[in-house]
């Protein structure tokens, strides 16, 4: 099972661009690489996903080098509205879609300031 | 379109009793997940569901039970309630095995 190693917290200024690094050293052949977005009080809300190089979509960047042993988050320009826990999520689908390896880490507990 | 919706929304029991908690989705998605999250972890996942009739036990299924008879519905049940299962149960949805999870607001559960 690939296991996720992420920054406990970080904090950053409104208009900051942040970056959250996940580490992912046994990633297998089929995982893919998802990320979320938690606020207290609420379920996890997806923010992107993705499986190698870069990908972007309106609200972040993912940034996956070639031996994807770890993936970049990349907030732009943040405020103070994505103060938030975003986790990292590796896995991948076995045959028959077994989805056994849906294993969540602690997460990043991000905190912007005025 | 509500999305994935989860009643009650808070709950206590007491050792020993037993419930169900609930979880609908009207997005006719046919994966769905019950996860419990501790406080200041991260997710785990209890049961989920690839389809109507289909069920399989994630990473912590002890102490819980699930069935899925249609798409929409992916009850959650406690049979004997113990301390250990005081936590914040996430259900969640999606279409296909990849992609998004749609995440309900959360069953928070206390047990003394």
């Amino acid at each position: 099972l690939a296991k996720t190693t992420q920054p406990i917290s970080m904090d950053s200024y409104e208009g900051q661009e942040v970056n959250i690094t996940c580490s992912h050293n046994n990633i297998a052949t089929n995982d893919y690489i998802t990320w979320y977005q938690q606020f207290p009080s609420q379920g996890p809300r997806f923010i992107i996903q993705g499986y190698k190089t870069k990908v972007t979509n309106e609200v972040a960047s993912l940034f996956i080098p070639a031996d994807r042993k770890s993936s970049t988050l990349s907030l732009p320009r943040v405020s103070l509205s994505d103060t938030a826990v975003y986790y990292c999520l590796v896995a991948g689908v076995n045959y028959g879609g077994s989805q056994g390896n849906l294993i969540f880490g602690k997460g990043t507990k991000l905190s912007v300031k005025p | 379109n509500a999305g994935v919706t989860q009643t009650p929304k808070f709950r206590i029991l007491k050792i020993g009793q037993s419930m169900t908690l609930q979880c609908t989705q009207d997005m006719n998605h046919n994966y769905m997940y019950w996860y419990r999250q501790d406080p200041g972890m991260g997710l785990k996942l209890i049961y989920y569901s690839v389809g109507a009739g289909i069920t399989d036990k994630g990473e912590v299924p002890n102490g819980y039970n699930v069935s899925r008879s249609t798409t929409e519905d992916f009850p959650l049940r406690l049979e004997l309630a113990a301390p250990s299962q005081t936590s914040v149960y996430f259900c969640a949805s999606r279409q296909g095995a990849r992609g998004a999870q749609h995440f309900g607001d959360g069953t928070r559960l206390s047990i003394l």
